[in-house]
């Protein structure tokens, strides 16, 4: 099983709609949590920061579920610019003191006119 | 200010060369962390360096090592190139390890033939 798992999707939606993505994570020693955008052949952008109480930005908010191990994006009245691949990231610490990020595979999201 | 800062941006390798990648972290970050990531994957941890010091290595072979310097400069290091190497090279810049956001640099694309 995959450390951090997402759907690969494509998720293609049609402008103004509302979509949703979800994002497992198996280990219960994570500590933070993140939503990163990546362009097509471009570096992974930080979209937001997700926080158990959940959090909101603009069109977009993020939520965590520790007791299910899972964090969630909405977002709402999708833009074409929205366009991207989304990548939920899950800081772990590891042996000795490694902190590092452990990335999903990501979920292509093709908002269309 | 400036971002983190890659380079080269493009390089073409042969098998079996050495290649030396090179970043610059946000000014005032002391960690820097290392992904490799492959079409259709999210990125991989490769290194973590804080201080001058390995914190955390992935699964990666012997063939790459990477250092920091003391202005927390960093070089990933691989050599005996396979086509398997081929793949976007990743820097990220966080404060420290596990402490606030990671932010990555533009990659460097390895093509390896």
């Amino acid at each position: 099983r995959k450390e951090v798992e997402q759907d690969p999707g494509p998720f293609n939606v049609p402008e103004g709609a509302t979509v949703a993505f979800n994002c497992t994570y198996s280990n219960s020693a994570s500590q933070s949590f993140f939503w990163y955008r990546q362009d097509c052949r471009k570096e992974p952008k930080l979209l937001m920061s997700v926080y158990s109480s959940g959090n909101e930005d603009g069109r977009f908010t993020a939520q965590l579920n520790r007791a299910s191990q899972y964090i969630s994006l909405l977002i709402r009245d999708s833009k074409l610019s929205d366009s991207a691949t989304y990548l939920c990231a899950v800081n772990v610490r590891g042996g000795g003191a490694t902190n590092k990020l452990i990335f999903g595979t990501g979920t292509l999201l093709a908002v269309q006119p | 200010d400036a971002g983190v800062t890659q380079s080269p941006t493009h390089l073409i390798k042969t098998r079996g060369q050495h290649v030396t990648l090179r970043c610059s972290p946000i000014s005032g970050h002391k960690s820097v962390s290392w992904y490799q990531q492959v079409l259709g994957q999210g990125p991989q941890f490769i290194f973590q360096y804080y201080e001058k010091e390995e914190r955390g290595r992935g699964n990666f072979p012997d063939r790459f090592s990477a250092r920091q310097f003391p202005n927390y400069s960093s070089e990933l290091n691989v050599n005996a190139l396979l086509l398997g190497d081929s793949a976007l090279y990743l820097c990220a810049s966080s404060l420290e390890p596990g402490r606030g956001e990671a932010f990555f640099g533009q990659g460097t694309r390895l093509t390896v033939v």
